[in-house]
């Protein structure tokens, strides 16, 4: 069974720039999360999808950044304009259904590096 | 005060030693306690799930729920090289499908 694809890897950018990150979750799964892992800290959930439908984006920074799922499957975060504080690493999971005891699976995130 | 927190470390053991890994938490409302690994570059992967209070076992891995305390334990016995790592623990109240998570422990075995 694939895993949760995330691209690319690593990004540099300037402050003010844009920059987009793109997540393949396993298949079948309906729950799409992303987060934002800061250094030294854990996980911050940043948006989470059930299908092509918002559950929960409480704590995504609107003015600056947006998400979107393609037909319930691929997603895409992006990021206008950039941050300085921005630079964490970006990780994508997906979960079977989104219930709070499920096991959500990981990709291996997009670091940012914001100059 | 955070809801959860752990000791960044990191926590540095010979290999074959037992290791404790602790997380305290405030939230009486969590019931569904996790435990990931995170290996350096990659992403966390789910190590133990355990319900409520009580002990659980896995081959080398035991995860311990006192709620009375608002304190979760991870032990890893005859400690090995390949379990260093970050360790994350991550709670949730039920009915309430965001996970909080820890800060992260990072462990080293030393050969």
């Amino acid at each position: 069974e694939a895993g949760v694809a995330q691209s690319p890897r690593y990004k540099i950018i300037e402050k003010r720039q844009s920059v987009a990150f793109w997540c393949n979750p396993i298949s079948g799964h309906a729950t799409l999360y992303w987060y934002q892992q800061i250094l030294g800290q854990g996980p911050k959930l940043l948006i989470q999808f059930q299908n092509n439908g918002v559950v929960d984006d409480s704590q995504l920074p609107k003015d600056r950044f947006s998400a979107e799922r393609l037909k319930g499957v691929d997603s895409t975060l992006k990021i206008q304009p950039a941050k300085l504080e921005d630079s964490a690493v970006y990780l994508c999971a997906s979960s079977l259904e989104g219930y709070y005891q499920e096991t959500q699976y990981f990709g291996p995130g997009t670091r940012l590096l914001v100059l | 005060q955070k809801e959860v927190e752990q000791d960044p470390g990191p926590l540095s053991v010979p290999e074959g030693a037992i290791v404790s890994l602790n997380c305290t938490y405030s939230n009486s409302a969590f019931q569904y306690f996790m435990w990931y690994r995170q290996y350096s570059r990659k992403g966390p992967e789910l190590l133990m799930y355990t319900y409520s209070s009580g002990n659980k076992e896995d081959g080398r891995f035991t995860a311990q729920v006192d709620k009375s305390s608002k304190y979760i334990s991870l032990f890893i016995r005859d400690s090995q090289p390949s379990d260093s790592a970050t360790y994350l623990c991550a709670m949730s109240a039920r009915g309430n499908y965001q996970l909080i998570w820890g800060a992260g422990t990072k462990l080293i075995i030393k050969p």
